[in-house]
């Protein structure tokens, strides 16, 4: 049984850098690839971007400038790091396991981040 | 602003069949293989369809999935209140490796 379990503050300042953690259980890190997916309150979801343990990335154009996802094979964790948030960025974010072409398998149960000065 | 255009709710009465429409364009529906999530109130998505069509394991058949075109369909047969959640497409682009989402559409069992 796979576990996800997403960490990192629950508040970050407008123009600061978000940073969250994903820390995955009863799977290998290298085995799969991992995402990272956004949901405002009360809004839709959106897809953030993904990993493999390579390094091989993709992000969602509209974030992109603004997003990387990295790994910590040792640690068993992948990341997420969003720069100069603003009140726009306020969503519970979720990391997932990805398998096939794009489908997420795997859910952590989320984590709010609210930007606020 | 999503990729994918749902309707923002559907509803029926216990046992009767619901469908829940995605639409897209050729890129994102027709060249794209097609997920389906299921969001219960306060909880995580769970998938339940990938690739168009196939169910995941453990899911029941009352849930099917089909595309057409530009069109993608959630049918949702013997409706249940326990189905009663926020539906979402989503999708994925062969050729640039990236995802996206419908709106989500929110069922109601009457």
């Amino acid at each position: 049984q796979v576990q996800l379990r997403e960490s990192g503050p629950g508040l970050a300042k407008p123009s600061e850098t978000l940073s969250l953690t994903c820390t995955v259980s009863g799977a290998s890190i290298s085995s799969s690839y991992w995402a990272w997916v956004r949901q405002p309150p009360g809004k839709g979801l959106e897809w953030i971007g993904y990993m493999f343990h390579s390094g091989t990335t993709s992000y969602n154009p509209s974030l992109k400038s603004r997003v990387t996802i990295s790994v910590d094979t040792s640690k068993s964790q992948f990341s997420l790091m969003l720069t100069s948030v603003t009140a726009a960025d306020t969503a519970v974010y979720y990391c997932a396991r990805m398998r096939g072409s794009g489908n997420l398998h795997d859910w952590g149960q989320g984590t709010l981040v609210t930007v606020s000065s | 602003q999503s990729v994918l255009t749902q309707p923002p709710s559907v509803s029926a009465a216990p046992g009767q069949t619901v469908t829940i429409s995605c639409s897209g364009t050729s890129s994102n529906i027709e060249n794209s293989y097609i997920s389906w999530y299921q969001q219960l109130p306060g909880t995580a998505p769970k998938l339940l369809i990938f690739d168009n069509e196939n169910r995941l394991s453990g899911v029941p058949d009352r849930f099917s999935a089909s595309k057409s075109g530009t069109s993608a369909t959630l049918t949702i047969t013997g409706l249940q209140t326990g189905d009663e959640a926020d539906y979402y497409c989503g999708t994925w682009n062969r050729t640039v490796h990236v995802g996206g989402f419908g709106g989500g559409t929110k069922l109601t069992v009457l």
